[in-house]
């Protein structure tokens, strides 16, 4: 079993419109979660980080997690051309240090 | 503050050679971490360390080493360059302080690495 799965996409969301990018991980006791955002050519950035059940927003992005499902997703409202990227979704491990990644999801917002 | 830095930018190694790929951080982070990503692909965990004078493995070692000297530093040695090792290289590191953020990653400019 994959640890952390994302569908690659591509995810097509017109402009203006909601777009809801999901993660699955497998490691029960992960406690920590991260969304990162990633241009073409370019590296990682860190866009939300989640600890809590529930939503936390921030901007146009409001981060969900459900750990009983082991569910964690990203939406961003509004969408704009420049969201269009390569979304990853990170998951600490119980028992390491060790921060797993998913292989991302492909956004891309249609003008 | 630079963040993190890598060098060098691109480089073309044939198969057998081997070669260190430079990281450095000026955030005093206690943690840092080496990736590749490889195309369309996610990133996998080589190597990490959470302070000078400790490393662990990640999910791809094999073929890799590091060393940490120092806070700021974090290395990564390829022996034997491989077609298998062409990738581009990530590498991370976070403040590792307890405390919700200490987890939270700063990237580096990455790598890439072509093994001809």
């Amino acid at each position: 079993q994959k640890e952390v799965e994302q569908n690659s996409g591509p995810l097509s969301v017109p402009e203006g419109a909601i777009a809801s990018l999901n993660c699955t991980y497998s490691d029960r006791g992960s406690q920590s979660f991260f969304w990162y955002r990633q241009y073409s050519g370019k590296s990682p950035e860190l866009i939300m980080s989640i600890y809590s059940n529930g939503d936390k927003e921030d901007g146009r992005f409001t981060a969900q997690l459900n750990k009983a499902s082991q569910y964690v997703s990203l939406l961003i409202r509004d969408s704009q051309p420049s969201d269009s990227a390569t979304y990853l979704c990170a998951v600490k491990a119980n028992r390491d240090d060790k921060i797993i990644f998913g292989k991302g999801t492909r956004l891309h917002i249609l003008p | 503050n630079a963040g993190v830095t890598q060098t060098p930018k691109f480089r073309i190694l044939k198969i057998g050679q081997s070669m260190t790929l430079q990281c450095a951080q000026d955030m005093n982070h206690n943690y840092m971490y080496w990736y590749r990503q490889d195309p369309g692909m996610g990133l996998k965990l080589i190597y990490y360390s959470v302070g000078a004078g400790i490393t662990d493995k990640g999910e791809v070692p094999n073929g890799y080493n590091v060393s940490r000297s120092t806070t700021e530093d974090f290395p990564l040695r390829l022996e034997l360059a491989a077609p298998s090792q062409t990738s581009v290289y990530f590498c991370a590191s976070s403040s590792g302080v307890a405390g919700v953020s200490s987890y939270e990653q700063y990237f580096g400019p990455g790598t890439r690495l072509t093994v001809t």
